[in-house]
């Protein structure tokens, strides 16, 4: 089993759409929870970043975290074509430690928002 | 704002031949990572490096070794390349705050080998 499971997808929507994106993980040690998207042919940058259980919110973008289900979900309000992209989670067990603040991914998700 | 340079964007090489892939970060970054990416299969840690001179293996090293001279040079290196290292490569660097940690990735290298 891996350590991340992530909705593979793929994810196609209305403009406009709700999208709800989730990862489940087996690693009880993981504190940093990450969004990242990867638009076609560049790198990942970060989307969203919490820590511990919780709801963030910033703009349309809203990520959740349940630690005592181990899921994670990221939530698009009134998704748009530039939204369409590539969307994984990372967890990390912090800065400490001998994982030097790792990052463990998910396989991600291609979400196309079409007009 | 952060940057960090993969030194190709698209490579092709010969099975067997040896490969160079390099990343330079401006950040004075710690910490540097080297992940593949594959469809379905996400980022894979193949090495990371915690300070000059020092590496760990990360989940899938076989076939790959590293080299971090500086402290803004992390290197991969493929010793003798076959196909099944086709890829995207990925670099990273990584800064350590109080909210815990972000990774900063370069554009990505895409590997193709022959």
């Amino acid at each position: 089993q891996k350590e991340v499971e992530q909705d593979p997808g793929p994810l196609s929507v209305p403009e406009g759409a709700i999208v709800s994106l989730n990862c489940t993980y087996s690693n009880s040690a993981f504190q940093y929870f990450m969004w990242y998207r990867q638009y076609s042919r560049k790198g990942p940058e970060l989307l969203m970043y919490t820590y511990s259980s919780g709801n963030k919110e910033d703009g349309r973008f809203t990520a959740q975290v349940d630690k005592s289900s181990k899921y994670i979900s990221l939530f698009i309000r009134d998704s748009q074509p530039s939204d369409s992209a590539t969307y994984l989670c990372a967890m990390s067990d912090g800065a400490g430690g001998t994982s030097y603040g790792k990052l463990t991914f998910g396989q991600g998700t291609i979400l196309t928002v079409h007009p | 704002d952060v940057k960090v340079t993969q030194s190709s964007r698209y490579l092709v090489k010969r099975t067997g031949e040896k490969v160079f892939l390099e990343c330079v970060q401006d950040m004075d970054h710690e910490n540097m990572f080297w992940y593949r990416q594959d469809p379905g299969l996400g980022l894979r840690l193949i090495y990371f490096s915690y300070d000059v001179k020092m590496k760990e293996k990360g989940d899938i090293p076989e076939g790959y070794s590293v080299s971090r001279e500086k402290k803004e040079r992390f290197s991969l290196i493929l010793e003798s390349a076959s196909t099944n290292q086709t890829s995207m490569y990925l670099c990273a660097s990584l800064v350590r705050g109080a909210l815990g940690t972000e990774a900063f990735f370069g554009q990505g290298t895409r590997l193709t080998v022959v």
